[in-house]
């Protein structure tokens, strides 16, 4: 069955330091999306993308970079992690050609000490 | 400025009885809706979305109403049940672009 994943599900670092959450799906969808999600602001659009090589900031996005080079995969990278930073995170991907819906992975939590 | 608005974050109700969820929203453009449940540990899944060409779509016990002009929309959820209890968002979108905007969620308890 097709899915899209997150890794690791939970994960621990410093402040500082450089993360890497990863995001692969195997629909084959053009689009992927990134959110955090913080009690009081809702899922807030960090970075998206609507295609290979396309990257696009979202609302929230300062702090935060990713990169497409294939399909399957957008890993969002930390650049140098702040305690602000400390959310869950949820990576999402939909069809293009029309409005559609955006299926979601099974988020990321990470803390930021 | 928050685009899409759930203004009430908590709501209980007993079970067989009727929940229904609020979601406002100020931007005119917004012409496609969805609705999302959220369980703990758990991304949200899509539950019904609706056109801003309809004021009404219904799916089982699940139904979205629009009204374009209060620019507002209303998940109701008919009978409730205990498994129902989650986090609900809406979100909206604008035709051209496949970003959504999401509201800030609503905790949804049937009490059985």
């Amino acid at each position: 069955d097709a899915e899209i994943t997150q890794s690791p599900r939970h994960k621990i670092t410093e402040t500082g330091r450089q993360v890497t959450l990863a995001c692969h799906q195997t629909w084959n969808h053009n689009n992927m999306f990134w959110y955090r999600q913080d009690l009081g602001h809702g899922l807030r659009l960090i970075h998206y993308s609507y295609g290979v090589q396309d990257t696009n900031k979202g609302e929230v996005s300062d702090g935060y970079s990713v990169s497409r080079s294939n399909t399957e995969d957008l890993p969002l990278t930390l650049e140098s992690a702040a305690s602000s930073q400390t959310s869950v995170y949820f990576c999402a991907s939909s069809e293009s050609g029309a409005q559609h819906t955006q299926y979601f992975g099974p988020g990321t939590r990470l803390t930021v000490l | 400025d928050q685009q899409v608005k759930q203004n009430s974050p908590s709501l209980s109700v007993q079970e067989g009885r009727i929940s229904i969820l609020n979601c406002d929203y100020t931007n005119s453009m917004f012409d496609y809706f969805l609705w999302y449940k959220k369980y703990p540990a758990e991304g949200p899944t899509f539950l019904i979305s609706i056109s801003s060409i309809k004021d009404k779509n219904e799916d089982g016990r699940f139904t979205v109403f629009l009204n374009k002009s209060a620019k507002h929309l209303s998940l109701h959820i008919v009978p409730s049940q205990p498994g129902d209890s989650a986090v609900y968002f809406c979100a909206a979108s604008t035709s051209g672009t496949y970003k959504y905007i999401f509201g800030t969620g609503t905790r949804l308890k049937v009490l059985a």
